[in-house]
């Protein structure tokens, strides 16, 4: 148990909406990272938020957002879905040196 | 820029037998190491970590040291069981505090 949440488990979307992922974290994390993690291959970084600021991005383009809330919440934002965004989506709380991750989001892109 | 390197598996191991996940990592500075583990549909779980050089991370019979004259960081267990059958992802954590992952080695382990 991490302590750290996501929703919906998994999710079904169809090529060009949105989506929006859910995590909630612990309290006193101040920190929150976004991984997208393809099938077979290791979580790659999307962007970090450090008290409801972007503080770090990855390779991803700018359809792929965030937000993150005072109460240690936070959100991943993708429009305009592609097949290729079909992915596990990792949510991770930092503190210290040590990042504490969500069981995930699945999101198949159809 | 920082990556991480991994043994491509899959590894298949006997039970009770001698476990080696090799990593190598390229970085600038000194980064912190971790080794997460993978279940099957479950998300990441810290399994070991080593923040300096020579440090000797260890947790549920695995262990790992930090060796920077060699850049590694070595996953090791004595006696492996059916029970560690999963993904173990070699990781460090840049000046940034972005962690980086190699792409995983899945571990089967035949009872």
């Amino acid at each position: 148990e991490t302590g750290v949440t996501q929703s919906p488990t998994h999710l079904i979307k169809t090529r060009g909406q949105q989506v929006t992922l859910r995590c909630s974290s612990q309290s006193g994390h101040n920190t929150v990272s976004w991984y997208q993690q393809a099938l077979g291959q290791g979580p790659q970084f999307i962007f970090q938020y450090y008290r409801e600021e972007e503080n770090g991005r990855g390779n991803f383009p700018p359809r792929f957002s965030g937000l993150q809330f005072p109460n240690y919440s936070s959100e991943l934002n993708v429009n305009a879905l592609e097949l290729d965004d079909s992915a596990l989506y990792l949510c991770a709380s930092r503190y210290g040196t040590e990042a504490f991750f969500g069981q995930g989001t699945r999101l198949t892109v159809v | 820029g920082d990556s991480v390197t991994q043994m491509e598996g899959p590894v298949t191991l006997s039970e009770e037998a001698f476990l080696t996940i090799n990593c190598t990592y390229t970085a600038t500075g000194y980064p912190s190491l971790f080794w997460y583990v993978q279940y099957p549909g479950e998300g990441l779980q810290l399994l070991l970590k080593a923040t300096k050089a020579d440090d000797k991370g260890s947790n549920k019979g695995f262990e790992a040291t930090y060796r920077k004259e060699t850049t590694s960081f070595h996953l090791e267990k004595g006696s492996v069981q059916v029970s560690d059958s999963a993904v173990y992802f070699c990781a460090l954590s840049d000046q940034n505090d972005k962690i980086i992952f190699g792409k995983g080695t899945r571990l089967h382990i035949l009872p």
